[in-house]
């Protein structure tokens, strides 16, 4: 079945310092999405992937989609405490509904 | 306001005995999931419902029972026999993710303790 990878699991980085996880499909995927969940919270979506080589930008943060429809980044530039959570991935393949979540990206930031 | 509401949000059960999570959505959304998070493993998919009546098995379908018998609720059985039901869960809704963006929208999630 459909696997998503997620490296690092973990990272601590000081405030300031940048900060890149990168998400790896078995498959390959329709679209993609990330999700921030906060310590004790709920995943939070944060944006969606459509196109082969897209790159999205929100403020601080950048998002890639690869190629190939089956990997993709998120870069988070002069990280700052509130940055602090898990990332996810998400990754549906085309003609479904199902979601298959990556390992996710813990991220600690130091001030 | 519009949201997915999850309930208990936290449960303490006896082992063998089954129980039961509700997840109600007044998002007007057609497809429901269930997810099981535990540390380090991030979320793997239970079940998951693309309309009233329907529903697919997930990655770890085993153990677990629902039903989609109307729009807003899915709720989510934890059975005997699942083996390790200790665990953060977290229903999910989204609408048709074909026509539009299909981002999901999480509820709190309830924290079940089998003791």
């Amino acid at each position: 079945g459909q696997q998503v990878m997620q490296i690092p699991q973990y990272q601590h980085v000081q405030e300031g310092e940048d900060f890149t996880t990168y998400c790896n499909s078995s498959t390959t995927l329709s679209n993609i999405q990330w999700y921030k969940q906060r310590p004790g919270g709920h995943p939070v979506f944060l944006i969606q992937l459509v196109k082969s080589g897209e790159v999205k930008k929100q403020k601080r943060l950048t998002f890639q989609f690869g190629e190939a429809k089956k990997n993709s980044s998120l870069h988070i530039t002069a990280t700052q405490t509130t940055d602090v959570g898990t990332y996810f991935c998400a990754g549906r393949e085309g003609g479904t509904y199902k979601y298959i979540f990556g390992t996710g990206t813990r991220l600690k930031v130091l001030a | 306001d519009g949201g997915i509401t999850q309930s208990p949000k936290y449960l303490f059960r006896k082992e063998g005995q089954n129980v039961t999570l509700s997840c109600e959505q007044n998002l007007n959304h057609d497809a429901m999931y269930w997810y099981r998070q535990d540390p380090g493993q991030g979320l793997r998919l239970i079940y998951y419902s693309q309309i009233v009546n329907d529903f697919q098995k997930g990655d770890i379908a085993e153990g677990y029972s629902v039903s989609r018998e109307k729009k807003e609720s899915f709720p989510l059985t934890v059975t005997s026999a699942q083996k390790n039901p200790t665990a953060f869960y977290l229903c999910a809704s989204s609408i048709k993710p074909v026509a539009n963006t299909g981002e999901l929208f999480f509820g709190e999630g309830s924290r079940l303790t089998v003791l």
